[in-house]
């Protein structure tokens, strides 16, 4: 089984500040790892995700995320956030090569960028 | 392409009611899935489906029930409502292979 863990439930910040929001994983077999972004009453939409290749992951919107595998982690960033990206955040894990591609989602950040 | 769909929107029940879900997709996908929203709580997931006719539990399954007699659509029931079942409803879909998948707007369900 595995598990995901999103270190904070909140993040503010001020317009065009750097930010990063955390996430750990636990599986004992291998991953596949995705950030999914919900605007407000709104479904979620896929940020980025890591199958395999880089471990250096871009996404839409200018959000990136690093894959560390000896330090299980997944950790969205953005060097200057905008007014827009207040949302929730969720981080997810799906196991690499199985039948059904169930996700695991985390509990999720919501990010709140202020001006 | 109007993607993944969800009916109702919204919906207010009475403890011990019933009601049913729609998902529609309009993208062939084979897979699909139920999940609820809760605060603090994420996404965690009542049922999925790998096919037409098919049908899994996921992490939260009891008091739901699903049907997958047509591909493009994914039934969730709740036969008799209750309080705990106040949640946000969202349908996903995929593509076998593909890990990514597509959500739909969600419905709001309130049980008095």
């Amino acid at each position: 089984a595995q598990s995901v863990t999103q270190l904070d439930s909140q993040v503010p910040v001020f317009e065009e500040a750097p930010v990063e929001l955390r996430c750990n994983y636990s599986s004992s077999v291998s991953v596949y790892l995705f950030w999914y972004v919900q605007y407000p009453n709104q479904g979620l939409q896929l940020l980025l995700k890591y199958l395999s290749g880089s471990t250096l992951v871009k996404g839409i919107n200018g959000f990136e995320a690093e894959f560390n595998k000896s330090q299980t982690s997944f950790h969205l960033r953005k060097p200057s956030v905008h007014i827009s990206d207040t949302a929730e955040y969720f981080c997810a894990v799906s196991h690499s090569g199985g039948s059904n591609y169930k996700l695991t989602f985390g509990k999720g950040t919501l990010l709140t960028v202020n001006p | 392409n109007a993607g993944v769909t969800q009916t109702p929107k919204f919906r207010v029940l009475k403890t011990g009611q019933s009601m049913t879900l729609l998902c529609a997709q309009d993208m062939n996908h084979e897979y699909m899935y139920w999940y609820r929203q809760d605060p603090g709580m994420g996404l965690r997931l009542i049922h999925y489906s790998v096919g037409e006719g098919t049908t899994a539990k996921g992490e939260v399954p009891d008091g739901y029930n699903v049907s997958r007699l047509k591909k493009q659509n994914f039934l969730l029931g709740l036969e008799s409502a209750a309080p705990s079942q106040t949640s946000v409803y969202f349908c996903a879909s995929s593509l076998p292979g593909v890990y990514e998948q597509y959500f739909g707007p969600g419905t709001r369900l309130t049980v008095t």
